[in-house]
């Protein structure tokens, strides 16, 4: 089945260590996206990808890296430069980069410990 | 900028009760609109989506119209369930570039 993967879905984390959230999309789409949701908010950008081996920074790019090797891979690492990682992460992708509707995949939590 | 403005929850409803949502916005030019869920836990979910003003999206029951003239994007359903439980977020796509701006989502609590 055609869909975005994030993996893990649950992710401990100590402090001053940096992680990396998985993300797979089998959909053959151009576009990737990192979204971060704290507890009862909403969503913010952290980092956009049009295309292979490019990509721009979000909203709240801070404290993130990800690249862009492969067209169906996005992966976020969060770094210890991040002050307060812990959040829902959602990973999405989108055929296209102008007015494409934009699916997201099952989310990664990450706790600091 | 662009910005999302929802009705503050949670909405709490008795099972078959009519449900709306408000949802208004503030973009330049042509933005297209749309309304994801999220169930506890989960992903979002893409719920309806209009492209246009006067467009009708509509999915599993759910509704909403593109209404520029009063820059609203309403979602509305006849009878909810309590498996509609969860959050609704109300988001828009300006026409040039392709970045969700998200509005802060409503809770749904549907009591059988």
């Amino acid at each position: 089945d055609g869909g975005i993967t994030q993996s893990p879905k649950y992710l401990f984390r100590k402090e001053g260590q940096n992680v990396t959230l998985s993300c797979e999309q089998n959909l053959n789409h151009d576009a990737m996206y990192w979204y971060r949701q704290d507890p009862g908010q909403g969503l913010r950008l952290i980092y956009y990808s049009q295309i292979v081996n490019d990509f721009q920074k979000g909203d709240i790019a801070e404290g993130y890296s990800v690249s862009r090797e492969k067209k169906e891979s996005f992966p976020l690492t969060v770094t210890s430069a991040q002050k307060n990682p812990t959040a829902f992460y959602l990973c999405a992708s989108s055929s296209g980069f102008s007015g494409n509707t934009i699916y997201f995949g099952e989310g990664s939590w990450l706790t600091v410990v | 900028g662009d910005s999302v403005t929802q009705m503050e929850g949670p909405v709490t409803l008795s099972e078959e009760a009519f449900l709306t949502i408000n949802c208004t916005y503030t973009a330049t030019g042509y933005p297209s609109l749309f309304w994801y869920v999220q169930y506890p836990g989960e992903g979002l979910q893409l719920l309806l989506k209009a492209t246009k003003a006067d467009d009708k999206g509509s999915n599993k029951g759910f509704e909403a119209t593109y209404r520029k003239e009063t820059t609203s994007f309403h979602l509305e359903k006849g009878s909810v369930q309590v498996s509609d439980s969860a959050v609704y977020f109300c988001a828009l796509i300006r026409n040039a570039g392709n970045m969700l701006t998200f509005g802060g989502g409503t809770r749904l609590m549907v009591k059988p």
